[in-house]
């Protein structure tokens, strides 16, 4: 069975310094893994999405994550924290290729960006 | 583009009183929906999910239900709501075979009381 553990459910860190989210997932067949990001009292918005064509996976307002399949990791980064950055962030992961197919999501991680 | 909207955003409703969330989807065609409940530090739980018209699948019993009358309708709806049924609901959706990324609605926080 599929599932994602997203390790601490909050990381706080100062504007301008690196942010790593980190997301470990479990899967029978090559999954297919994705980023959200959740403002408070919205809906989630896709931030980046990995479908096997390339391990390091660019995504929306300077994120990036990187799929280590030998780490079963893929941790979420950004190089230099904004204050707009500050929100919840979800990891999910499904097997893909199959009509309603539903993704199985981590339990969030609070981002909180200090100035 | 597509768009998918929920109503209404907020609602406040007494225990043992009926629910009706409607979310619907604009321009696209047989997209696969989705309601999901998230509460307070527990991630979000798939609720139900639908590959088209009348075609619900449920993922947690639980006393909601799920109606798709038509392709871009989806409403969750309950007869009878318990105290437990507050949460933030969201709804999505994907489309067809062979793609996974779900597009989320804004919302509906619901408070029963």
């Amino acid at each position: 069975a599929q599932s994602v553990t997203q390790l601490g459910s909050h990381v706080s860190v100062s504007e301008g310094a690196l942010v790593l989210l980190r997301c470990n997932y479990s899967s029978s067949v090559p999954p297919y893994l994705f980023w959200y990001v959740q403002y408070p009292n919205q809906g989630l918005q896709l931030l980046l999405k990995y479908t096997s064509a390339a391990t390091l996976v660019k995504g929306i307002n300077g994120f990036e994550a990187e799929f280590k399949k030998s780490e079963t990791s893929f941790h979420l980064t950004k190089p230099s924290a904004h204050m707009s950055d500050a929100a919840e962030y979800f990891c999910a992961v499904s097997e893909g290729g199959q009509a309603g197919t539903a993704l199985i999501f981590g339990k969030g991680t609070t981002l909180s960006v200090s100035s | 583009s597509q768009t998918i909207h929920q109503w209404p955003a907020t609602l406040v409703q007494p225990v043992g009183s009926p629910l009706s969330l409607e979310c619907t989807v604009e321009g696209t065609s047989n997209p696969n929906l989705y309601w999901y409940r998230q509460a307070a530090g527990r991630g979000l739980q798939l609720l139900f999910y639908s590959v088209g018209i009348g075609q619900i699948s449920s993922e947690v019993p639980q006393n909601l239900s799920a109606s798709r009358p038509q392709d871009r309708q989806f409403i969750l709806s309950s007869k009878k709501l318990l105290l437990s049924d507050s949460g933030f609901y969201l709804c999505a959706w994907s489309r067809g075979v062979n793609s996974d990324t779900q597009y989320f609605g804004p919302g509906t926080r619901l408070t029963v009381l």
